[in-house]
């Protein structure tokens, strides 16, 4: 039972232009969602997160959106850049941080 | 500044064989995590410390696998006797606290090859 889905294996997007990678959960009872973004060869790095409380989190050039009537977040790249390019994981959180992670999403910046 | 170390970075073994990857957790970090990676399930977690006590190893796949902390430096993670569908890339996390907005800082990983 996959509680936190990423629909999409993969986006390719041209630089510059803005990238939406969007997740889904199942469990109502997830309270904390984070954004970690993974290069080959190391290991995911945390990148974003919203409190259920909030709706949008903003650091920069990343901004993540919470819609919890939908059960849907999705994490926004504006710009995008090369060196973006890497597989980003959702993640969900109900208690003292035991994170579920979706399959994540291979995301490619063309320059 | 160090960050989570795991060891070694590449495993290859044969099937029926003991296995063990270490970690070492980032200096002052409680709390500890075993994570596996495959093409079938994604990441999942497989077992999580705090204060070197094991807290939760519900995501333990079977008796073939085994985790300690014998310190908090230190942890091992130990698969006997090892089989090919354990094949994958196994993380160590490691957070400064228990809290759900404290952020787990992964290791490079341990690519483990069962032939």
């Amino acid at each position: 039972d996959q509680q936190v889905k990423q629909n999409s294996p993969s986006l390719s997007v041209q630089e510059g232009r803005i990238s939406i990678l969007n997740c889904d959960y199942t469990n109502s009872m997830f309270d904390y969602f984070l954004w970690y973004k993974k290069y080959p060869a190391e290991g995911p790095t945390f990148l974003i997160s919203i409190s259920s409380i909030k709706d949008k989190n903003e650091d920069g050039r990343f901004t993540v959106f919470l819609n919890k009537s939908a059960k849907h977040l999705s994490l926004h790249i504006v710009p995008s850049q090369p060196g973006d390019s890497a597989v980003y994981f959702c993640a969900a959180s109900t208690s003292y941080g035991k994170l579920t992670f979706g399959q994540g999403t291979i995301l490619t910046v063309h320059p | 500044d160090a960050g989570v170390i795991q060891s070694p970075r590449h495993e290859v073994t044969e099937m029926g064989q003991e296995v063990t990857l270490r970690c070492k957790p980032i200096s002052g970090h409680n709390s500890l995590f075993w994570y596996r990676q495959t093409m079938m399930r994604g990441l999942e977690l497989l077992i999580y410390f705090n204060n070197n006590v094991p807290i939760d190893d519900s995501g333990m796949p079977e008796d073939r696998f085994s985790a300690k902390m014998p310190n908090a430096s230190f942890s091992t993670l130990k698969i006997q006797p090892s089989e090919p569908r354990d094949s994958a890339v196994y993380f160590c996390a490691s957070s400064l606290g228990t809290g759900t907005t404290d952020t787990q800082y992964f290791g490079p990983g341990t690519r483990l090859t069962v032939l």
